[in-house]
């Protein structure tokens, strides 16, 4: 079967760095996303990996390992609005997205 | 419109009545999709429509119902409601290739 396993909620202080783990299992694949949801609103696109290895885009970074099923996100220089839940969403051999439940990010001062 | 929209942002709705959420999107994307979000749980793909004319079920298909007449319009109707549909309903299109979805804003649906 298809599952995705990531921790439920994560604490962070703010200006500090975190790493979001998530490990998956799918049927073929295609490809590796991260999202972003704030509370009450759409998921919105933050990085993709189809190749392993680290993708950096400003203060967040995205890794990949095919062969270990496993990716992280890396949020640098956490900021209050990046309170918020991520989602890990690897695609699979229908090029269909299988959505883990997030995890819930609570930044501190 | 700018990118996808869906209509009504939040309902209420009596049991057993019939509803449709309506969906559009003006990127040209070819494929389209309904999930629902319900706490503590991911989002879970209802029926998706790869192009324009076809659909195909996802992992929680029942009691739900879509149609694809054209490109841009992706309506869910629910034939007769049921407080287990209570959810947050996401529209998303995308490009079959395309390493992007684009979600709509939602839709809020309380079944009493």
């Amino acid at each position: 079967g298809q599952n995705i396993d990531q921790p439920t909620e994560m604490t962070a202080t703010e200006g500090a760095i975190v790493q979001i783990n998530c490990t998956y299992q799918t049927s073929g694949f295609n490809g590796l996303f991260w999202y972003q949801q704030h509370a009450g609103e759409a998921p919105t696109f933050l990085s993709y990996n189809v190749l392993d290895g680290l993708e950096e885009k400003g203060r967040f970074s995205s890794f990949l390992s095919r062969s270990k099923g496993y990716s992280y996100l890396l949020l640098k220089e956490l900021q209050m609005k990046d309170s918020a839940s991520y989602l890990c969403a690897p695609m699979d051999s229908n090029y269909q997205l299988i959505w883990g439940a997030g995890t819930k990010l609570i930044i501190k001062p | 419109i700018a990118g996808i929209t869906q209509a009504p942002t939040s309902q209420i709705l009596a049991a057993g009545r019939r509803m449709t959420l309506r969906c559009t999107q003006d990127m040209r994307h070819n494929a389209m999709y309904w999930y629902r979000q319900d706490l503590g749980l991911g989002l879970r793909l209802i029926h998706y429509s790869n192009t324009a004319g076809t659909t195909g079920k996802g992992e929680v298909p029942d009691g739900y119902s879509v149609s694809r007449a054209n490109t841009d319009d992706f309506p869910l109707t629910l034939a007769s409601a049921v407080p287990s549909q209570t959810s947050v309903y996401f529209c998303a299109s995308s490009n079959r290739d395309s390493t992007e979805a684009f979600f709509g804003q939602g839709t809020r649906l309380t079944v009493v």
